[in-house]
C-alpha cells in the first residue's frame, strides 16, 4: 500500500521569508500524481499544487512551487515571500494514476506565519 | 467554484446512537468521499462512491456505513455510535478519473461522542 510520510509536524515562518516543507511517499507505481492540500483555519481544505509523476519539471502556482525528486520519492513545497494567509495546515496527498480515484494523506503540517 | 456543503459543522451525541453526516455538492460529481481527520494521523478515507447507489470501502470502513441514493448526497452513518468515532469528518467530491485529479471538500463535521 502506498504511504505518504511528512516529518515535520510543525513549522513556523517570518512574513515575507521562504519556508519547505517536506513530503516523502512510496509506491511501486510509475504513474500516479501528487497534490499539496491546504487548509486553513475553521476553513475549507483547497488545493495547492498538483505535479504529475511523469512530468520532469517541477509544478509552481505563483508564491508556491515544489521540488520532486521521484528517485527519492520526495516531494517538498516551498512558499515564497510568505504572507500571513499562508497559516494553515499542509497536508501532501499522493493519487495512483489512471484508474485512481482515492487519495493518501501525510499527517499534515502545521505551519505558522510570524509578523 | 464547486460548492461541498455538510449537514452540520458541531454534532454532540451519545455512546449507541445512530448518527447521519450529510453530504451534499452541487457541481454533479460523480465521486464522493468521506474522510475523517485525526491529529498525527491526517486524513483516512472511510468510504468512496463512484455512482448512485455504488460504494467502495476505503482503508477504516468499520463501524461505518454510506448511502448514495441520488447523485448529489452521500451519507456517512454511525450504526452505534462510540467514543473512538469522536473525530473530524470531512466530505469531498470530485469529476470521474483524469479529469477528477482535484478533490473538492466541505467545511467539516466535528463529531463528539460522550
Amino acid at each position: 500500500a502506498q504511504t505518504v510520510t511528512q516529518s515535520q509536524p510543525e513549522m513556523s515562518v517570518q512574513e515575507a521569508e521562504t519556508v519547505t516543507l517536506s513530503c516523502t511517499y512510496d509506491t511501486s507505481e510509475s504513474d500516479y500524481y501528487l497534490f499539496w492540500y491546504k487548509q486553513p483555519p475553521s476553513r475549507q481544505m483547497i488545493l495547492v499544487i498538483r505535479q504529475e509523476a511523469y512530468k520532469q519539471q517541477n509544478a509552481t502556482e505563483n508564491r508556491f512551487s515544489v521540488n520532486f525528486q521521484k528517485a527519492a520519492k520526495s516531494f517538498s513545497l516551498k512558499i515564497s515571500d510568505s504572507q500571513l494567509g499562508d497559516a494553515a495546515m499542509y497536508f501532501c496527498a499522493y493519487r495512483e494514476g489512471e484508474y485512481g480515484n482515492k487519495l493518501v494523506f501525510g499527517a499534515g503540517t502545521i505551519l505558522r506565519v510570524k509578523s | 467554484d464547486v460548492k461541498v456543503t455538510q449537514s452540520s459543522r458541531y454534532l454532540v451525541k451519545r455512546t449507541g446512537e445512530k448518527v447521519f453526516l450529510e453530504c451534499v455538492q452541487d457541481m454533479d460529481h460523480e465521486n464522493m468521499f468521506w474522510y475523517r481527520q485525526d491529529p498525527g494521523l491526517g486524513l483516512r478515507l472511510i468510504y468512496f462512491s463512484y455512482d448512485v447507489k455504488m460504494k467502495e470501502k476505503g482503508d477504516i470502513p468499520e463501524g461505518y456505513s454510506v448511502s448514495r441514493e441520488k447523485k448529489e448526497r452521500f451519507s456517512l452513518i454511525l450504526e452505534s455510535a462510540s467514543t473512538n468515532q469522536t473525530s473530524m469528518y470531512l466530505c469531498a467530491s470530485s469529476l470521474g478519473g483524469l479529469a477528477g485529479l482535484r478533490q473538492f471538500f466541505g467545511p467539516g463535521t466535528r463529531l463528539t461522542v460522550l
